[in-house]
């Protein structure tokens, strides 16, 4: 069965410092798509970064870098210079042939000065 | 201008009551989505659509309704609502291609007493 697993209910990191939300998932498909999405307090679903599963390098956007391990089916989130503004829920999500998105259960990161 | 509008954004009803939340889009993609997210479960699919003549149930369909009355447009109704149909509702959207990140409106808090 298709599933996405974030283990993390909740993570704390200092302003400035790295951290790393943990995604796994499990699919038996070839084709999949990996995405993280960030939800601030005030709601709304903010498209992160994409990691293709056939695609040979890390997906990066800015401060945000997505460590794929495909052998071990992780795709874990990878967030540098952390800001008070990153404080949110994060998500996990992949997406099969079909382009229905499965989600986990998310992560809430709070991070303190 | 949002690219993904919904309407309203919170609405409070009574049981029993019929509820049409509405989204429209100007990014020009074909495929559209309503997802509900409750607390600890991630967002889960009610239903999408890839095409203006295109409905798919998605995994909690049970109790919706959709329309999708043209490209831009995709309303999901509540027919005869419940209270554990409180919840957040969103709709998104995507281009067409295999695992294209989905772009979300800013949700809909509906509350059903």
């Amino acid at each position: 069965a298709q599933k996405i697993t974030q283990t993390q209910p909740g993570m704390f990191v200092q302003e400035k410092e790295a951290v790393t939300l943990d995604c796994t998932y499990d699919t038996s498909d070839p084709s999949y798509g990996l995405f993280w999405y960030k939800q601030p307090s005030s709601g709304e679903m903010i498209f992160l970064i994409y990691q293709g599963s056939y695609d040979q390098q890390n997906a990066t956007e800015g401060r945000y870098s997505l460590n794929f391990q495909k052998a071990r089916k992780s795709a874990n989130l990878v967030i540098s210079a952390s800001q008070l503004g990153d404080s949110a829920m994060y998500f996990c999500a992949m997406s099969l042939n079909t382009d229905k998105l499965i989600f986990g259960t998310g992560t809430r990161l709070q991070v303190f000065p | 201008d949002a690219d993904v509008t919904q309407t309203p954004r919170n609405r409070i009803t009574k049981t029993g009551k019929r509820i049409m939340l509405e989204c429209s889009q100007t990014k020009g993609h074909d495929r559209m989505y309503w997802y509900r997210q409750d607390p600890g479960l991630g967002l889960r699919l009610i239903y999408y659509s890839f095409d203006v003549k295109d409905i798919n149930k998605g995994e909690i369909s049970d109790g919706y309704s959709v329309s999708r009355q043209a490209q831009a447009k995709f309303s999901l109704s509540l027919e005869s609502a419940i209270p554990n149909q409180t919840a957040l509702y969103f709709c998104a959207t995507s281009p067409l291609g295999a695992n294209q990140p989905q772009h979300f409106g800013d949700g809909t808090r509906l509350s059903i007493l």
